[in-house]
């Protein structure tokens, strides 16, 4: 079945830190992959998407590359701020399909 | 233009009493969720549905149902709650490859 795996947390980082959030998956045929990301409190919200192998996802600093080849989506950016602590969340949905399948979720603290 | 609303945010349910939960959105989008979040579990899909009057079960539907009356609205129910369904639950809704949230609702059941 499908399946996504994601490193455990809490990563702790200092504020301008390089993060790397790990994110691999296992599924069958292309699915799609997201980022989703949930502020302490609030639901979840979108925060980057790729669809097909070798795209890109980017938005507010952050990026993943969908490696087909490592079944891979990790998620970085190159200078963390407080306001990034959150937990994030890696998801798959496999093509033709409606649902998504979520990873753990890892907790990201960021410290002035 | 509120997006995905849940009512309520917040409740305490005694074990064996009933209640709903109640998802409302307005994108006009087709396809509904329910998901609980526990801690350390992500999120679970519990039921789905992909337009008005329909319904289908997800990874963990054993002892909730739900109701999809109104393309706008998607109803969970627990008949008769458990202390394992102490939880959050969250509503969503689909609109193109794009899940959007609600806030979530949580519960308590002793």
């Amino acid at each position: 079945g499908n399946s996504v795996t994601q490193m455990e947390g809490p990563v702790t980082l200092s504020e301008e830190a390089f993060l790397t959030i790990n994110c691999t998956y296992t599924a069958t045929g292309y699915p799609s992959l997201f980022w989703y990301v949930q502020y302490p409190g609030e639901g979840l919200q979108l925060l980057l998407k790729a669809t097909k192998a070798d795209d890109k996802g980017s938005n507010k600093g952050f990026e993943a590359t969908y490696r087909k080849e490592t079944t891979s989506f990790h998620l970085e950016k190159g200078s963390v701020q407080v306001s990034d602590s959150a937990v994030y969340f890696c998801a798959l949905e496999r093509s033709g399909y409606s649902t998504l399948t979520f990873g753990k979720g890892t907790m990201l603290l960021v410290s002035p | 233009n509120a997006g995905v609303t849940q009512t309520p945010k917040f409740r305490v349910l005694k074990t064996g009493q009933s209640m709903t939960l109640l998802c409302a959105q307005d994108m006009n989008h087709e396809y509904m969720y329910w998901y609980r979040q526990d801690p350390g579990m992500g999120l679970r899909l519990i039921h789905y549905s992909v337009g008005e009057g329909t319904t289908a079960k997800g990874e963990v539907p054993d002892g909730y149902n739900v109701s999809r009356l109104k393309k706008q609205n998607f109803l969970l129910g627990l008949e008769s709650a458990a202390p394992s369904q102490t939880s959050v639950y969250f509503c969503a809704s689909r609109g193109g490859e794009t899940q959007y949230f609600g806030p979530g609702t949580r519960l308590l059941v002793l």
